[in-house]
């Protein structure tokens, strides 16, 4: 079964450092791989995606992921926090077999400090 | 560009009471989802759909009734509500391949009392 493992649940970063927040998944086959971001009170916006093209995967509100099969992770990173970026973060991972069901991480919550 | 639309926003219900989620999606994606997000739980699938007229469980399904008579919309019934049930409901959709991840609803913010 596919499972993904977000490290931390509340991440807090000052404005203007870098974010990093970490995912490491699980797949008995190459996987298809998602971030997610939720502002309050809102539904889940597709960050970024890996499908298996570039390991290196660039996202919107310049994030971006790097899938690495040998740690089997996709952490997700940003250079620089912003204010707006405070949000909940969602890793996710699908086993592109047949329905390719959607498996969620428990969310990591993302503060940026002032 | 309506996307993925669920009515009602927020609900209370009591006890034993019983209702349906409405979910609708403009896009012509093949699959729909319902996920219920609970604190420290992340999301977690309730029941799906491939096509109209096809549905299976997900993860957490008791309690819970689905159909899909159409391509658009994929309500949730809840058949006679209990506290567990108070959460926050999302409704998701994607194409058929599901390479370019879902698209969520704004959700439903259910208390039961």
């Amino acid at each position: 079964a596919q499972s993904v493992t977000q490290l931390g649940s509340h991440v807090s970063v000052s404005e203007g450092a870098l974010v990093l927040l970490r995912c490491n998944y699980s797949s008995s086959v190459p996987p298809y791989l998602f971030w997610y971001v939720q502002y309050p009170n809102q539904g889940l916006q597709l960050l970024l995606k890996y499908t298996s093209a570039a390991t290196l995967v660039k996202g919107i509100n310049g994030f971006e992921a790097e899938f690495k099969k040998s740690e089997t992770s996709f952490h997700l990173t940003k250079p620089s926090a912003h204010m707006s970026d405070a949000a909940e973060y969602f890793c996710a991972v699908s086993d592109r077999k047949g329905y390719q069901k959607v498996t969620f991480g428990i969310g990591t919550k993302l503060q940026v400090i002032p | 560009n309506a996307g993925v639309t669920q009515t009602p926003k927020f609900q209370v219900l009591k006890t034993g009471q019983s209702m349906t989620l409405q979910c609708a999606q403009d896009m012509n994606h093949e699959y729909m989802s319902w996920y219920r997000q609970d604190p420290g739980m992340g999301l977690r699938l309730i029941h799906y759909s491939v096509g109209a007229g096809i549905t299976d469980q997900g993860e957490v399904p008791n309690g819970y009734n689905v159909s899909r008579s159409t391509t658009e919309d994929f309500p949730l019934r809840l058949l006679s509500a209990a506290p567990s049930q108070t959460s926050v409901y999302f409704c998701a959709s994607s194409t058929g391949t599901g390479t370019y991840g879902y698209t969520f609803g704004s959700g439903t913010r259910l208390t039961v009392v």
